[in-house]
């Protein structure tokens, strides 16, 4: 079945330095891809998404490549504040027939950015 | 935001009893979904729906059902509780395939 894997955290970076987050998956067709974030005692927010190859999604200083040759779809931003502090999850969306589809999650990279 | 309400926000049960927790949404979005959240695993889907009345499994669907007889709500039912369900569940709703999700606040079930 599908499945998406991320790097494991928590990830902890100074204010101003550079961030990715590695995110891989697996899928039997043409899935779109997704990052959400998390903020503490929130629900997930939507972040960047791409439905196809080479597809890159921006948001907010955050950019994601849709890298069908490699399936990866990873998460960078050049300059990450503290406010950037969250949970960000990589999914996967995939048609399961019937016109519906169901949404994959990785297990979540918690994000601290200090001062 | 989306107009996405959860109920109850917190629940305290005990083993065994029946539990239901209820999503409703003002978006008139056709697809609703409920996911669970636990340390390690991040958001596993336990049902979803394209429709009234059309609901699916998701991946982690035993000891739960759903119902949705009307647009706006999709509840989620414990049949008897036990403590692995005790978890933080989310209400999630969409227009679409590839249509963002809108989140709810979530609900924090603990079972006793």
């Amino acid at each position: 079945g599908d499945s998406v894997t991320q790097m494991e955290g928590p990830v902890t970076l100074s204010e101003e330095a550079f961030l990715t987050i590695n995110c891989t998956y697996t899928a039997t067709g043409y899935p779109s891809l997704f990052w959400y974030v998390q903020y503490p005692g929130e629900g997930l927010q939507l972040l960047l998404k791409a439905t196809k190859a080479d597809d890159k999604g921006s948001n907010k200083g955050f950019e994601a490549t849709y890298r069908k040759e490699t399936t990866s779809f990873h998460l960078e931003k050049g300059s990450v504040q503290v406010s950037d502090s969250a949970v960000y999850f990589c999914a996967l969306s995939e048609n399961s027939g019937a016109g519906s589809y169901q949404l994959t999650f990785g297990k979540g990279t918690k994000l601290s950015v200090i001062p | 935001d989306a107009g996405i309400t959860q109920s109850p926000r917190h629940k305290v049960t005990e083993t065994g009893t029946p539990v239901t927790l209820r999503c409703h949404q003002t978006e008139n979005h056709r697809y609703m979904y409920w996911y669970r959240q636990d340390p390690g695993h991040g958001l596993r889907l336990i049902h979803y729906s394209y429709g009234v009345k059309d609901t699916d499994k998701g991946e982690v669907s035993d000891g739960y059902s759903v119902s949705r007889s009307k647009t706006e709500d999709f509840l989620l039912t414990l049949e008897s509780a036990t403590s692995s369900q005790t978890s933080v569940y989310f209400c999630a709703i969409s227009r679409g395939r590839d249509e963002k999700l809108f989140f709810g606040s979530g609900t924090q079930l603990s079972v006793l």
